[in-house]
């Protein structure tokens, strides 16, 4: 079966510190999509990043940037010159293809604060 | 403004009553979704819609219930069976259900004592 695990369960940095969320996946799946979302105290989850499992090149984004390397089975997140603002819990997904419908099975969650 | 709107934010009911939550979208997305958060947890897939009328069971659908009448509406109703009701529920809607991206309701939080 699917599983994503984010092993950091929270990190705690201090405002403009470089950081990185790591996410480990297994799939049997050939075909599959990654995805970075943002739960802020709201509760809501903010979309962040989908990412195919046949395009490997890293992307940037302003600070945010993506590393997902198919031999290791990660999909890294790093948040460069955090702010205070970026404190939230971040959630790493995987798709899993579940009756004819895609599921989303998502990691435990790493909670990020910046410190000022 | 295009969105997910869930209702309402908090809620409240004793033991053994059933409650109804409302998700609503205008995004005209086919398909929706149920998930329920638990404290330090990740998110866990309650039930799924991909068409009107049609509706699956997820991960942990026991004591739910849905229904789809309306491309717009996804109710979700927590039963009186459902033992441990008390969590954070969260709505979400796709494009469709290949492999969109889900976009997400501000949450349900939903105490049962």
């Amino acid at each position: 079966a699917q599983k994503v695990t984010q092993a950091q369960t929270e990190i705690s940095v201090v405002e403009k510190e470089d950081v990185t969320l790591d996410c480990v996946y297994e799939t049997r799946d050939t075909t599959y999509y990654l995805f970075w979302y943002k739960q802020p105290p709201s509760g809501e989850l903010v979309f962040l990043i989908r990412r195919n499992s046949f395009d490997e090149q890293n992307e940037i984004s302003g600070r945010y940037s993506w590393n997902f390397q198919k031999s290791t089975s990660s999909f890294n997140f790093t948040i460069t010159a955090s702010q205070v603002v970026d404190s939230a819990v971040y959630f790493c997904a995987l798709s899993e293809y579940y009756q004819g419908a895609q599921k989303l099975v998502f990691g435990q969650g790493t909670r990020l604060t910046i410190n000022p | 403004d295009g969105g997910i709107t869930q209702s309402p934010k908090y809620l409240f009911r004793k033991e053994g009553q059933n409650v109804t939550l409302s998700c609503e979208q205008n995004l005209n997305h086919d398909a929706m979704y149920w998930y329920r958060q638990d404290p330090g947890q990740g998110l866990r897939l309650i039930y799924y819609s991909q068409i009107v009328n049609d509706f699956q069971k997820g991960d942990i659908a026991e004591g739910y219930s849905v229904s789809r009448e309306k491309k717009e509406s996804f109710p979700l109703t927590v039963t009186s069976a459902q033992k441990n009701p008390t969590a954070f529920y969260l709505c979400a809607s796709s494009m469709g259900v290949s492999t969109y991206e889900q976009y997400f309701g501000p949450g349900t939080r939903l105490t049962v004592t």
